[in-house]
């Protein structure tokens, strides 16, 4: 078990430019959470997966945020038209509930600059 | 609505002394409860967790928590501190009733005095 991954851990982009972000989970894990991370914060809940279905976006989620897991393993995050007010730090996560397991385990996070 | 708030944005503590972090959060339904320790330009990693049963919950690295109803309180503690300690603590509450999304405390920041 390698836990999470996320890449790239660093981005930097200009305003207006697409990015998009990947996360290999757990392998067994069957639900997937993205977090968004700013300076000085806690991480704040995006969307999350169970399996391939995206069960639930936050309003923090705006139009120009898309995040897909397509075959229920990784998953992406793209942001089109990246603003000053994206940047931040993007956590990814995963667990396997049931059993008792409700813990998430995060990933190292992309860190994205928009200049 | 559910809400995790830690009162204390930095501690300093000398290496050796005692520690408490404080944890206060809202959420109607029973919580699921953890502490998360983030290091700089890292990820978060978790520290320990409360679902159910024995209040005070032992995790990784010395530290412990005790959950208290009553005081809608889930602070962490550890008897003596060590310099490795000094990072960001995030205590989370999960959503048991929806997705089991995480909120997150605005974090406490730890420095470690020699």
């Amino acid at each position: 078990d390698t836990g999470v991954s996320q890449n790239p851990r660093h981005k930097i982009t200009k305003r207006g430019q697409n990015v998009t972000f990947r996360c290999d989970p757990i392998s067994e894990h069957n639900r997937l959470y993205w977090y968004r991370q700013t300076l000085g914060q806690g991480p704040e809940f995006l969307t999350y997966f169970q399996n391939e279905a995206q069960l639930e976006k936050s309003r923090l989620l705006s139009d120009r945020f898309s995040a897909e897991r397509p075959k229920g393993s990784f998953s992406t995050l793209e942001i089109q038209r990246t603003e000053q007010g994206d940047s931040a730090m993007y956590l990814c996560a995963s667990s396997q509930p049931g059993q008792g397991n409700y813990e998430q385990y995060f990933g190292p996070g992309t860190r994205l600059t928009v200049t | 609505a559910q809400s995790v708030t830690q009162p204390d944005i930095h501690i300093t503590v000398s290496e050796g002394a005692s520690l408490e972090l404080r944890c206060n959060y809202s959420y109607g339904a029973t919580p699921y409860l953890f502490w998360y320790v983030q290091s700089p330009g890292q990820g978060l990693q978790l520290l320990l967790k409360y679902f159910s049963g024995d209040t005070l919950v032992q995790g990784i690295k010395g530290f412990e928590a005790e959950f208290k109803r009553s005081q809608s309180s889930f602070n962490l503690r550890k008897p003596s501190v060590h310099w490795s300690d000094a990072a960001e603590y995030f205590c989370a509450v999960g959503a048991t009733d929806t997705g089991n999304q995480f909120y997150f405390g605005t974090g406490t920041s730890l420095t470690v005095i020699p």
